[in-house]
């Protein structure tokens, strides 16, 4: 069974960077599948940020693609999130979630972690 | 970006009522979409997939249809534990987008 774990701060200052990392196990980063970010504002909903296959090619959503990079470590087994010039309105829980090569779904996903932009 | 608009975006029902969540995307998806429950303080679960699959270890009593450009994930007999809210999410094409959610409470 595939598990993912986000890790990274919880704190981030305005204008400043943030940075995630989600640590796969109970299988390959090298599998034949996509490896995501959503996110989700305190009481909001889901916002899907973008994705990354092994290869590194990368889909990114249109709203967020200038602040976004995305990348894999395959020898870590490992993909992270840094999001550039973070705002308030950047507050959110972040997710790291697998995506599903057939249903073309989120179908495992971390437990999720809270970040703050704040000074 | 393919809108999905979501109603309603709460509702309370009782245990036992059968219940209804619909998804209207803002051009035709065919079928892929995808529903999913989410509960306070975790991640969401996928409960249905390409519009009326039964994802595996979810219970019967969920169920997904479309019509046209309208989805419909009904729950035919609300348990205790499907209070929380639901969203769906389009996986037609890029950006991948989610209805807005609707929590379903207790009456």
């Amino acid at each position: 069974q595939v598990r993912l774990q986000e890790s990274g701060p919880g704190l981030v200052k305005p204008s400043g960077t943030l940075s995630l990392t989600c640590a796969v196990s109970g299988g390959s980063i090298s599998s034949n599948n996509w490896w995501s970010w959503v996110r989700q504002p305190p009481g909001k909903g889901l916002e899907w940020i973008g994705e990354i296959y092994h290869s590194g090619s990368t889909n990114y959503n249109p709203s967020l693609k200038s602040r976004v990079t995305i990348s894999v470590d395959k020898s870590r087994n490992q993909f992270s999130l840094n999001l550039s010039s973070v705002t308030a309105a950047d507050t959110a829980v972040y997710y790291c979630a697998k995506v599903d090569t057939t249903m073309d779904l989120f179908d495992y996903w971390g437990q999720g972690t809270l970040v703050t932009v704040s000074s | 970006a393919i809108q999905m608009t979501q109603s309603p975006s709460s509702l309370s029902a009782s245990v036992g009522d059968r219940v209804t969540i619909t998804c209207r995307a803002s051009q035709g998806i065919r079928n892929d979409l995808g529903w999913y429950q989410q509960k306070p303080g975790k991640a969401p679960k996928l409960l249905i997939y390409a519009a009326s699959s039964l994802q595996s270890g979810v219970p019967s009593r969920f169920s997904g249809s479309r019509s046209g450009t309208d989805f419909t994930l009904t729950i035919s007999s609300l348990q205790p534990e499907d209070f929380a809210t639901y969203y769906c999410l389009q996986d037609y094409n890029y950006p991948r987008t989610f209805g807005q959610g609707t929590k379903v409470e207790i009456k």
